[in-house]
């Protein structure tokens, strides 16, 4: 079983074009993140969130608590997003630090 | 940015071998972790810190061991490496608490022949 899922797992799109990721998970949590990882480099955190939506510049994040989904929109998408982005869940009745991710998506946006 | 620095960031060595990960910090957080990232699999955890010679195991906390002697280092330690341990590791740190945002590490990508 997979606690959290993210779709799609691949994502190609087009620069400037309007992307959006979804994140569905099962369990009762606390807090979403929205990681990115540049292909060979670390990880950073974009969002963390518990409910309503968070803006940083081109991305936006949105979470309905109620029906356990969250989305991560990119407007006006760059080739400098290309990215595995993960979601990763903060669950009731998980040890510190023990966030339950999703496996990723890859995206790809082509100039 | 918070200040994490892993070494090696990349090692290659035989199965039976020992190894250490070391994850060093220096924004004084409390919380650290040690993931590792497989193809087909979310980040995973293996161990983490909640204070000097605090630790509490994770979701896949066998053949590893961990120490923390000092708030700023963390190590991680596979007494005997297998090739099953082959992948790559990233350390994390945070303000603990399950709404705490974590700050990862560049990765320590690891081959066990």
């Amino acid at each position: 079983k997979n606690e959290v899922e993210q779709s799609p797992q691949n994502l190609t799109a087009q620069e400037g074009e309007f992307i959006t990721i979804n994140c569905s998970y099962s369990v009762g949590i606390s807090a979403l993140h929205w990681l990115q990882q540049h292909p060979g480099g670390g990880i950073v955190s974009l969002f963390m969130l518990s409910s309503g939506k968070k803006k940083h510049g081109r991305l936006i994040a949105t979470i309905n608590i109620q029906e356990k989904h969250s989305s991560l929109h990119i407007t006006a998408s760059h080739p400098r997003d290309s990215a595995v982005y993960i979601c990763a869940v903060s669950w009731y009745g998980g040890s510190q630090g023990n966030l339950i991710f999703g496996k990723g998506t890859k995206l790809s946006v082509k100039p | 940015d918070a200040g994490i620095t892993q070494s090696p960031r990349h090692k290659v060595t035989e199965t039976g071998t020992p190894v250490t990960l070391r994850c060093h910090q220096t924004e004084n957080h409390r919380y650290m972790y040690w993931y590792r990232q497989d193809p087909g699999h979310g980040l995973r955890l293996i161990h983490y810190s909640y204070g000097v010679k605090d630790t509490d195991k994770g979701e896949v906390s066998d053949g590893y061991s961990v120490s923390r002697s000092k708030t700023e280092d963390f190590l991680l330690t596979l007494e005997s490496a297998t090739s099953s341990q082959t992948s790559v590791y990233f350390c994390a740190i945070g303000y603990g608490g399950n709404t705490g945002e974590l700050f990862f590490g560049e990765g320590s990508r690891l081959t066990v022949l």
